[in-house]
């Protein structure tokens, strides 16, 4: 079935990396945009990064710019972000999240979702 | 951006109640490019509702999406124990992509 699975996550020290993954199933990954999507304890969902089904394009929230970096491997149907200068504030569940039509618009609604992996920055 | 803003934050009703809850934008939402999700504890958001009126693959008729513009409205016909959640709605037309900050819909 379709099925994404994310992993990664861990408790890392502020300043340092993280790259978290995110494993494609079920459907032909290298035809969607890709999401990553996070949401902080308690709170609500806000979106970090977009890579368009190529990999060509990739957008991200004015929070993460020029800290986190979104890619792909479609001939491993994984999807990455890697996670640089982290501070408290980026700890989180990160979920990715697959947009509902084939190709690329910008954005889409997001019809599968992983599970999420937890990402804890403390000191 | 657009900022998202749903109401109310918290909604108390029964099982076989009729639920309708809010999302107002801070600009016009391009194309109707509105969606809600619902997420349960513990558990990744599901896609209940995307173009402002369509269900998603699986979700019962009894879910109904409304709007335009900056005014957009999720309806649940009769409540089902399984429908108690958080509601988020998100809208996809502009860059960013954005999430209002939920409405938490709980068991009376």
């Amino acid at each position: 079935q379709v099925q994404l699975v994310e992993s990664g996550g861990g408790v890392v020290q502020p300043g340092r990396s993280l790259r978290l993954s995110c494993a494609a199933s079920g459907f032909t990954f290298s035809s969607y945009g890709m999401h990553w999507v996070r949401q902080a304890p308690g709170k609500g969902l806000e979106w970090v990064a977009v890579i368009s089904y190529d990999g060509s394009n990739k957008y991200y929230a004015d929070s993460v710019k020029g800290r986190f970096t979104i890619s792909r491997d479609n001939s491993k149907n994984t999807l990455y972000l890697q996670m640089n200068s982290l501070r408290a504030e980026d700890t989180a569940v990160y979920y990715c999240a697959k947009e509902r039509t084939r190709g690329w618009k910008g954005f889409d609604a997001f019809d599968i979702w992983g599970q999420g992996t937890m990402v804890t920055v403390s000191s | 951006e657009i900022v998202l803003t749903q109401s109310p934050g918290t909604l108390s009703l029964s099982p076989g109640e009729r639920a309708t809850l809010s999302c107002r934008a801070s600009q016009s939402v391009s194309s109707s490019y509105l969606a809600w999700y619902q997420q349960k504890p513990g558990q990744a958001p599901r896609l209940l509702i995307y173009g402002a009126s369509s269900r998603a693959t699986g979700i019962p008729d009894r879910f109904s999406g409304s709007g335009s513009g900056t005014d957009f409205t999720l309806t649940i016909s009769r409540l089902e124990p399984e429908d108690f959640a958080v509601y988020y709605c998100q809208q996809y037309g502009s860059s960013p992509s954005t999430f209002g900050q939920g409405t938490r819909l709980e068991i009376k």
